[in-house]
């Protein structure tokens, strides 16, 4: 079974709506990474979490882990074209490194 | 501070040739990683190196290979290419603490090969 499980799969909204991806961990995380890669390119670093309850901003994009550091979620506020691509959730289980399934966000004009 | 660097950026090559790709982690990682993210799929591992060392691998046949440098480069070579192979090769480098646990955890840009 997956360790790292994302939701939505996909996602298509409205350009200048909100949107949040949320991502879920069986184990406990040492640390949980997001990225986004937009298609056929490499990855884009966007956040690291590390502290159960840590939260952190990055333009319109904020990462929250909760306090048992086992979900995470991602939250775009009124998302622009450019938020378009593949969100990807990523974490350290101590020697491994897993990455969750990914969700692809559209937006539309 | 200069990041992941991979190269080449874009890789041609035919049936059954070797490609040999290279990644040099950042400055004071001992870890390098090797994805493959093949056309609409998830990323999927590849091999690990530190210190030197392979520590893990992942579901890949043998010509899948590889190395790490004393400087802590890499290379990844793939022998007998296939056209299943072309695929964005992505690097990302760490460090691992004595605990085992990877961090710091960085991706380059990746390689782009294209089998023909």
């Amino acid at each position: 079974s997956q360790e790292l499980e994302q939701s939505p799969q996909s996602l298509i909204v409205q350009e200048g709506k909100n949107l949040t991806i949320n991502c879920t961990s069986s184990k406990t995380l040492y640390g949980l990474y997001w990225y986004k890669q937009k298609y056929g390119e490499g990855l884009i670093f966007l956040m690291m979490l590390q502290k159960g309850g840590e939260e952190k901003s990055h333009e319109k994009i904020t990462a929250k882990l909760d306090e048992k550091k086992q979900q995470s979620s991602l939250h775009i506020t009124a998302s622009q074209p450019s938020h378009a691509g593949i969100y990807l959730c990523g974490a350290n289980y101590g020697q491994n490194f897993v990455f969750g399934p990914g969700t692809r966000l559209s937006a539309l004009p | 501070e200069a990041g992941v660097t991979q190269s080449p950026t874009h890789l041609i090559k035919t049936r059954g040739q070797q490609a040999t790709l290279r990644c040099s982690p950042i400055s004071g990682h001992t870890s390098v990683y090797w994805y493959q993210q093949a056309l609409g799929l998830g990323l999927q591992f590849l091999l690990w190196y530190d210190e030197g060392e392979e520590r893990n691998r992942g579901n890949f046949p043998p010509r899948f290979s590889g190395r790490q440098f004393p400087n802590y480069s890499s290379e990844l070579n793939v022998n007998a290419l296939e056209l299943e192979d072309s695929a964005l090769y992505l690097c990302a480098s760490s460090l691992t603490l004595g605990t085992g646990v990877a961090w710091g955890y960085t991706f380059g840009s990746g390689t782009r090969l294209t089998v023909v």
